[in-house]
């Protein structure tokens, strides 16, 4: 059972540069959720989605975009890297939106120059 | 609105000491209650949790109970090992909406020396 994948692990964009955050669950969740994580300040939501089509916003979404074509799938945009976008990036996933409980990937390192 | 906050770290403990790690939250209605894990290198997983009022949330030899009068949900293990050394995430899942919203803390990085 894989859970939540995440790729790449690591990478190293220039500024301006843009790239994409894979994320993809093999539990049927609805919902998944993207994440940045940078030191001092927890965790802070960047986008969600409720299902197949349904995306919203979180805290932090400015700079990124984010797309659910599939239940499985939920990748993340960088449009134009920026410096201030350098964080570990963790996607999450949970049954439904009432659930409790979320399960995460292993996280992206992202470096911006 | 809602929010958790959690002591503040590092906390640094000698093997087989005892642990807690205090974390207190505000919220209306009734949360829901969790702690997280991260290990080094590695995502967020669920330790334990705790769905209403005085209910204890147990695993792996961590405990939390979940005091509605103190709001709170300390997180304690009486003999703490070397692979406990992590950061330790309390939340709450705001109960209200139809999209429950997880409210995290900033993390409370432990360190277990042999």
């Amino acid at each position: 059972n894989a859970g939540v994948t995440q790729t790449p692990k690591f990478q190293v964009l220039k500024t301006g540069q843009s790239m994409t955050l894979q994320c993809a669950q093999d539990m049927n969740h609805e919902y998944m959720s993207w994440y940045r994580q940078d030191p001092g300040m927890g965790l802070r939501l960047i986008h969600y989605s409720v299902g197949a089509g349904i995306t919203d916003q979180g805290e932090v979404p400015n700079g990124y975009n984010v797309s659910r074509s599939t239940t499985e799938d939920f990748p993340l945009r960088l449009l134009s890297a920026a410096p201030s976008q350098t964080s570990v990036y963790f996607c999450a996933s949970r049954g439904t939106a009432h659930s409790g409980e979320q399960y995460f990937g292993p996280g992206t390192r992202l470096t911006v120059t | 609105g809602n929010s958790v906050t959690q002591m503040e770290g590092p906390v640094t403990l000698s093997e087989e000491a005892f642990l807690t790690i205090n974390c207190t939250y505000t919220a209306t209605g009734y949360p829901s209650l969790f702690w997280y894990v991260q290990y080094p290198g590695e995502g967020l997983q669920l330790l334990l949790k705790a769905t209403k009022a005085d209910d204890k949330g147990s695993n792996k030899g961590f405990e939390a109970t979940y005091r509605k009068e103190t709001t709170s949900f300390h997180l304690e293990k009486g003999s703490v090992q070397v692979s406990d050394s992590a950061v330790y995430f309390c939340a709450l899942s705001d109960s209200a909406g139809n999209n429950r919203k997880l409210i995290w803390g900033l993390g409370t990085s432990l360190a277990v020396n042999p």
